[in-house]
């Protein structure tokens, strides 16, 4: 089936910091790969996305490339604001009419002055 | 209008309550969803409307009963709960059209207590 793993968290950083955080993923054909962003007491916010292999999502000042030879979709930063803490999640989906989102379990950043 | 609302944002509830949770799009979208957060834990789909009709029933409890009215609306009626049952519920929608481009939009969540 499919499935996304997340490194676990919570990632601790200070404020101007570099971020990775991890992701990789097992599905069956091509699916659509996604970040999306959980602040405290929030629904979900889309962050970034790619569609296909190569394809590089990048949003105020994140990206992830999607790497089908390492089944990859990291989250970097090159410099995190303490605006930046929250819970990212790492999903798939398959292209099949709706989306059917598959998350990984989640990884909590925090950022510190 | 990109937003997906939810009301109401709490909910508290007791086992033998009946409530329903309300969710609304105005973006023409045709699939509308149910997940279920608990504290802590990834979303996890319960159910997906595509052109109001259920498309998907992630094996959820007959306690939990979606409708959708009409393309715009999509409740969520709740009887008997049990305290496990308390968590963050989530709408979103999205387009149908099987692209790569598809994307779902969230609402802001109902978090739900049962006791």
């Amino acid at each position: 089936g499919n499935s996304v793993t997340q490194m676990e968290g919570p990632v601790t950083l200070s404020e101007e910091a570099f971020l990775t955080i991890n992701c990789t993923y097992t599905a069956t054909g091509y699916p659509s790969l996604f970040w999306y962003v959980q602040y405290p007491g929030e629904g979900l916010q889309l962050l970034l996305k790619a569609t296909k292999a190569d394809d590089k999502g990048s949003n105020k000042g994140f990206e992830a490339t999607y790497r089908k030879e390492t089944t990859s979709f990291h989250l970097e930063k090159g410099s995190v604001q303490v605006s930046d803490s929250a819970v990212y999640f790492c999903a798939l989906s398959r292209n099949t009419g709706f989306q059917k989102l598959v998350f990984g379990t989640g990884t909590r950043l925090l950022v510190s002055p | 209008d990109t937003e997906v609302t939810q009301t109401p944002k709490h909910l508290v509830m007791g086992m033998t309550n009946k409530k329903s949770l309300k969710c609304e799009q105005h973006m023409g979208h045709r699939a509308m969803y149910w997940y279920k957060q608990k504290a802590k834990k990834p979303p996890e789909l319960m159910f997906v409307y595509s052109y109001e009709k259920l498309s998907i029933n992630e094996s959820v409890p007959s306690r939990f009963s979606p409708e959708c009215p009409n393309s715009s609306l999509l409740n969520l009626h709740l009887h008997a709960l049990q305290p496990e049952d308390s968590a963050l519920y989530l709408c979103a929608s999205s387009q149908v059209d099987g692209t790569p481009n598809t994307e779902a939009f969230f609402g802001q969540g109902t978090r739900l207590t049962v006791v």
